[in-house]
């Protein structure tokens, strides 16, 4: 069936250090591949999402990876700030009409 | 554009009761998510509505039901509540075009179930 396994559930990073959180999917379909920012209290939002066909893709400070042998993808974020401390959610889309969610990384970036 | 709306915000039920939530979308989107998000399960999928058909559907049991209308606004509805039926509802729209799926969040309705 379908499942998404993120790890770790909770990631404490001094500011300026790097952050990685791993996903890992069940479905060999699965062609989309997002990440979701949520900060407290507020709804979630999507920050970089990555498609089947490219290995990497970056934006200033966020990056994502993709194996899709492996079934696995990764979200790196570099020269955290405080502001970057909230819930990343990863998620894959199976069958375009459906998207499942890991349970979520709780960041802590400390000042 | 006006971002997703969602209404209510909060909710107190009883058990046994039933409940309607509504989503409007962005306009233009005609995709609609419902998920349930709890602090010990995450984001779970409900179902997925598109141009007022379901195309999918999460595992949750026949309680949780929704529609979609042609103007794209959604609904869904709970029967027979239970207390772990109490989360966070959120409903996310998507434009679906060409190859965006980016999902776009309402701010949600907290149920809260006694």
């Amino acid at each position: 069936g379908e499942n998404v396994e993120q790890h770790p559930s909770t990631l404490s990073v001094q500011e300026g250090d790097s952050a990685v959180i791993k996903c890992t999917y069940s479905d060999s379909a699965s062609n989309y591949f997002p990440w979701y920012k949520q900060e407290l209290g507020k709804r979630p939002q999507l920050i970089i999402d990555i498609r089947s066909n490219v290995g990497e893709k970056k934006d200033q400070r966020i990056a994502v990876t993709l194996n899709k042998t492996a079934k696995h993808f990764s979200l790196h974020i570099t020269e955290t700030q405080p502001e970057d401390s909230a819930v990343y959610f990863c998620a894959t889309l199976y069958g375009g009409f459906k998207t499942i969610f890991g349970a979520g990384t709780r960041l802590f970036v400390k000042a | 554009k006006a971002g997703v709306t969602q209404t209510p915000r909060y909710l107190i039920k009883t058990r046994g009761q039933q409940v309607t939530l509504s989503c409007s979308p962005i306009s233009g989107h005609r995709s609609v998510s419902w998920y349930q998000q709890t602090p010990g399960q995450g984001l779970q999928f409900l179902f997925e509505y598109f141009s007022e058909t379901q195309r999918n559907k999460g595992n949750f049991p026949g309680r949780f039901s929704g529609r979609q209308f042609s103007n794209s606004r959604s609904e869904m509805n709970v029967s027979t509540l239970e207390l772990g039926d109490s989360a966070l509802y959120l409903c996310a729209s998507s434009l679906e075009a060409g190859n965006s799926y980016e999902q776009y969040f309402g701010p949600g309705t907290r149920l809260t179930v006694t």
